[in-house]
């Protein structure tokens, strides 16, 4: 069974960062793409980031651009966002969630699965 | 930035059939895929590039497109099919991908 676990959310102060990460596992890891996908409170959702199977590509929304990074670690079968400089808006679910291929920008692509998400709350 | 607009609610009784419209500029040149999201719950595709049925989606859910408009069509709605729903497509000017705004799904 194919499954993401998300891990490393929680209540964090403006300016501060925080690192996500999400465990992979059911499936070859290495052979697809990977995207964060975040939910405001009572919203919808919001393409965040997303990487290729190589890291050779990846690709931000703009509201993040320059304060979050992903990576991930093919050998661990983990995907990572690292979130610095965090901002209220930035209080939301994030999904981890597999691409339909290993490539990055390819308009045939779509989201599965998802896992669980893990939640950020950005407050004082 | 590239939208996609999704009337915000849609009501069905059981039984009926339920249309939930997506639109986008240039979107009959773009893949659609739709989403699931019951309560408390991660999404989960029900169609993808346009109008495949992933294995496990009942065959009332299928997706269509016309013009610049993609139709998530649900026949027979179920009670257990209230949910949000989202369109998403590749922006390939931007390379970025978009989900749509949304559309509760109540069946009463």
């Amino acid at each position: 069974e194919m499954q993401l676990v998300e891990s490393g959310g929680g209540l964090v102060q403006p300016g501060r960062s925080l690192r996500l990460s999400c465990a992979a596992s059911g499936f070859t890891f290495v052979n697809y793409a990977m995207h964060w996908v975040r939910q405001r409170p009572g919203k919808g959702l919001e393409w965040v980031t997303g990487i290729s199977w190589n890291t050779g590509a990846i690709t931000y929304v703009d509201s993040v651009k320059g304060r979050f990074t992903i990576s991930r670690d093919n050998d661990k079968n983990s995907l990572y966002l690292q979130m610095n400089s965090l901002r209220p808006e930035d209080t939301a679910l994030y999904y981890c969630v597999r691409g339909s291929s290993f490539s990055l920008a390819n308009d045939e692509n779509w989201f599965d699965p998802w896992g669980q998400g893990t939640l950020v709350t950005v407050s004082s | 930035s590239y939208e996609l607009t999704q009337p915000p609610s849609v009501s069905v009784s059981p039984g009926q059939t339920a249309r939930i419209t997506c639109s986008g500029d240039n979107l009959g040149h773009k893949y659609v895929s739709w989403y699931q999201q019951k309560p408390a719950q991660s999404p989960v595709v029900v169609i993808y590039q346009d109008n495949n049925r992933p294995s496990g989606i009942p065959e009332r859910f299928s997706g269509s497109k016309s013009g610049n408009t993609a139709t998530l069509t649900i026949r027979g709605t179920q009670p257990m099919d209230e949910a949000d729903f989202y369109c998403q497509a590749w922006d390939s000017s931007t390379a970025l991908y978009v989900f749509g705004t949304g559309t509760t799904v109540t069946v009463l």
